[in-house]
């Protein structure tokens, strides 16, 4: 059974960082670009960030480009996000989701590490 | 980037009624698109891809359709788990980009 299941959410002061892990079970990992996604309190989705089959190309929503970084260990099947100069607008639920297989649509969904800052 | 836009963004329908979302991007995507269903509480879920694709396992009653800027994905009956809100979300150019959503409940 596909699984995603991310880890590391919690609560964190302005301007901390912190790391998101995502590990997949049930697919062959390495195959898939690898998404995060976002979702702040009563709100919308809001895609954050992506990282291609072997790390190469990598792609950020302007709001958190220089400060968050994706990226991926295929050998332990893992996805992380590392989240630096976190600011109150950061606070969301995140989802690390897989790729499609044939084209870069969300796919599969995890359930969520909530990250609050304050 | 891309805008999304969702309409309506907000349904009140009836257990059996004919559900039909509209949704808009600002420039062409062609086919890429795919609509949501996201729970209370829940992760979202995929239902539709490539705009008219039916996602394993999702029931037959849920349809999509369009290419280029416009999209609608229908509930040809709506049922009583269908009750969620629904997003698209366009996988044409980085960054991609989600619809606001449109939240479905009973009448």
């Amino acid at each position: 059974e596909e699984q995603l299941v991310e880890s590391g959410g919690g609560l964190v002061q302005p301007g901390g960082s912190l790391r998101l892990s995502c590990a997949a079970s049930g697919f062959t990992f390495s195959n898939y670009w690898m998404n995060w996604v976002r979702q702040a309190p009563g709100k919308g989705l809001e895609w954050v960030a992506n990282i291609n089959q072997d790390g190469s190309e990598k792609y950020y929503v302007d709001s958190v480009k220089g400060r968050f970084t994706i990226s991926r260990d295929n050998a332990k099947k893992s996805l992380f996000l590392q989240m630096n100069s976190l600011r109150a607008d950061d606070t969301a639920a995140y989802y690390c989701a897989r790729g499609g297989t044939t084209g870069n649509w969300v796919a599969f969904w995890g359930q969520g590490t909530l990250v609050t800052v304050s | 980037d891309i805008q999304m836009t969702q309409s309506p963004s907000s349904v009140s329908a009836s257990v059996g009624d004919r559900v039909t979302i509209t949704c808009r991007a600002s420039q062409g995507i062609g086919t890429w698109l795919a609509w949501h269903q996201q729970k209370p509480g829940k992760a979202p879920k995929l239902l539709i891809y490539a705009a008219s694709s039916l996602q394993t396992g999702v029931p037959s009653r849920f349809s999509g359709s369009g290419s280029g800027a416009d999209f609608t994905l229908t509930i040809s009956s709506l049922q009583p788990e269908d009750f969620a809100t629904y997003y698209c979300q366009q996988a044409n150019s980085f960054p991609f980009t989600f619809g606001p959503g449109t939240k479905v409940d009973i009448k």
